[in-house]
């Protein structure tokens, strides 16, 4: 079955550093994989996507990230941390169909 | 741009009632989902919804849940006797094709509250 662990339930960085977050999945066949952003009081918003086009993905708000098969891995990235980056970060995996399998999300903290 | 609504933001309900909680997916989707975050849990598929049947469901969709497109714009989740462990914050989604790779966009969550 698939599963997605996310390594770090809050991380903190401060404003203009690295952003990494981690997310590690299971499956059985390639998978498409999905890195949400939820902001306070709102929805889940796609930052990115991997299809299987490229292994390197861009996002949106500068939000990049890589597909690793051989480490089972699709770790979220920014070069420099942005007070507005402050949300909780979702990382999906859908096999078959439509059902999307999420991680426990983390909790980004920018410090100032 | 087009998005996913949901309403009522919040909803307070007593044990054993039914509720009702309501979505306007974006116009031209054709696939429609519900998911639900129990607090300090993960984000939960509960179903999917295309042609006026349900595609999927997970073991958390039993005889107590059911959805409903009414009309041509609302989708709609309804719990028949709302338990405790139905408080929650449910998502509905939306999506413009039923493939892995469609990205699903969601609507800002609906909080449930069962006392």
């Amino acid at each position: 079955a698939q599963s997605v662990t996310q390594l770090g339930s809050h991380v903190s960085v401060s404003e203009g550093a690295l952003v990494l977050l981690r997310c590690n999945y299971s499956s059985s066949v390639p998978p498409y994989l999905f890195w949400y952003v939820q902001y306070p009081n709102q929805g889940l918003q796609l930052l990115l996507k991997y299809t299987s086009a490229a292994t390197l993905v861009k996002g949106i708000n500068g939000f990049e990230a890589e597909f690793k098969k051989s480490e089972t891995s699709f770790h979220l990235t920014k070069p420099s941390a942005h007070m507005s980056d402050a949300a909780e970060y979702f990382c999906a995996v859908s096999e078959y169909g439509n059902k999307l399998v999420f991680g426990a999300g983390t909790i980004l903290r920018v410090k100032s | 741009e087009p998005e996913v609504t949901q309403t009522p933001s919040h909803q307070v309900t007593q044990m054993g009632q039914e509720v009702i909680l309501r979505c306007v997916p974006i116009s031209n989707h054709l696939y429609f989902y519900w998911y639900r975050q129990i607090l300090g849990q993960k984000v939960e598929f509960l179903v999917s919804f295309y042609n006026n049947e349900i595609s999927e469901k997970s073991e958390i969709f039993d005889d107590q849940f059911s959805v409903e497109r009414p009309d041509g714009s609302n989708f709609t989740l309804k719990i028949r006797s709302t338990k405790l462990e139905d408080s929650a914050m449910y998502f509905c989604a939306s999506s413009e094709g039923g493939l892995a790779a469609d990205t699903q966009y969601f609507g800002p969550g609906t909080r449930l509250t069962v006392l």
